[in-house]
């Protein structure tokens, strides 16, 4: 069985800050690990996928997230923060080669605010 | 592509009336996913399907809920009775293959049941 958690339900940044959205996931088997965001109003779109090979991993909109086996983590980050990263982000981790098929975890979900 | 096409975009219903949702998915995706997703619970997976076969609906809430999918290119998700409580926004999501490809999610249905 999988799960993700995501520490903060909502993050607050000033714009042309560092984003950093943290998510650990627990998994039996090498995970698949996804990045979603979530726009108001709107269905979820992918940000980004570690599948195998190269930890660091860079998605759409100049986000990137590493995969670090020994943390259990894939932390999502973003050198500068603008203010249409405004969202909802959502980590997700699915059963991997080995399992689970296509169906994913869901995290709870981190609200990022984005100030002037 | 149009992407995963869901009617309709909201639905304002009366408790106890049957609602159902549709759900178009990307050609040649083999995977459909229907979601829920309330402030109280987050996005919770009710039922998905591969080649149109149902293969885990340990999501869906009650006997009220059910799914179907009757060919690749389409799926209903109702609800019967429908109560205030069902109130949400329903996604449904498609994906190709293996576990490591995406899933793309439709705009979504919301619905309020009063």
């Amino acid at each position: 069985a999988q799960s993700v958690t995501q520490l903060g339900s909502h993050v607050s940044v000033s714009e042309g800050a560092l984003v950093l959205l943290r998510c650990n996931y627990s998994s039996s088997v090498p995970p698949y690990l996804f990045w979603y965001v979530q726009y108001p109003n709107q269905g979820l779109q992918l940000l980004l996928k570690y599948t195998t090979g190269a930890t660091l991993v860079k998605g759409i909109n100049g986000f990137e997230a590493e995969f670090k086996k020994s943390e259990t983590s894939f932390h999502l980050t973003k050198p500068s923060a603008h203010m249409s990263d405004a969202a909802e982000y959502f980590c997700a981790v699915s059963g991997g080669v080995t399992g689970g098929g296509n169906k994913l975890t869901f995290g709870t979900g981190t609200q990022l605010k984005v100030e002037l | 592509d149009a992407g995963v096409i869901q009617s309709p975009r909201h639905e304002v219903t009366e408790m106890g009336q049957e609602v159902t949702l549709r759900c178009k998915p990307i050609s040649g995706h083999d995977y459909l996913f229907w979601y829920r997703q309330t402030m109280m619970r987050g996005l919770e997976l009710l039922i998905y399907f591969n080649n149109n076969v149902p293969i885990d609906d340990s999501g869906m809430p009650e006997d009220r809920f059910s799914a179907k999918m009757p060919n690749a290119s389409f799926s209903t998700l109702k609800i019967q009775p429908s109560e205030p409580r069902d109130s949400a926004v329903y996604f449904c999501a498609s994906s190709l293959g293996r576990g490591y490809n995406e899933q793309f999610f439709g705009p979504g249905t919301r619905l309020t049941v009063l």
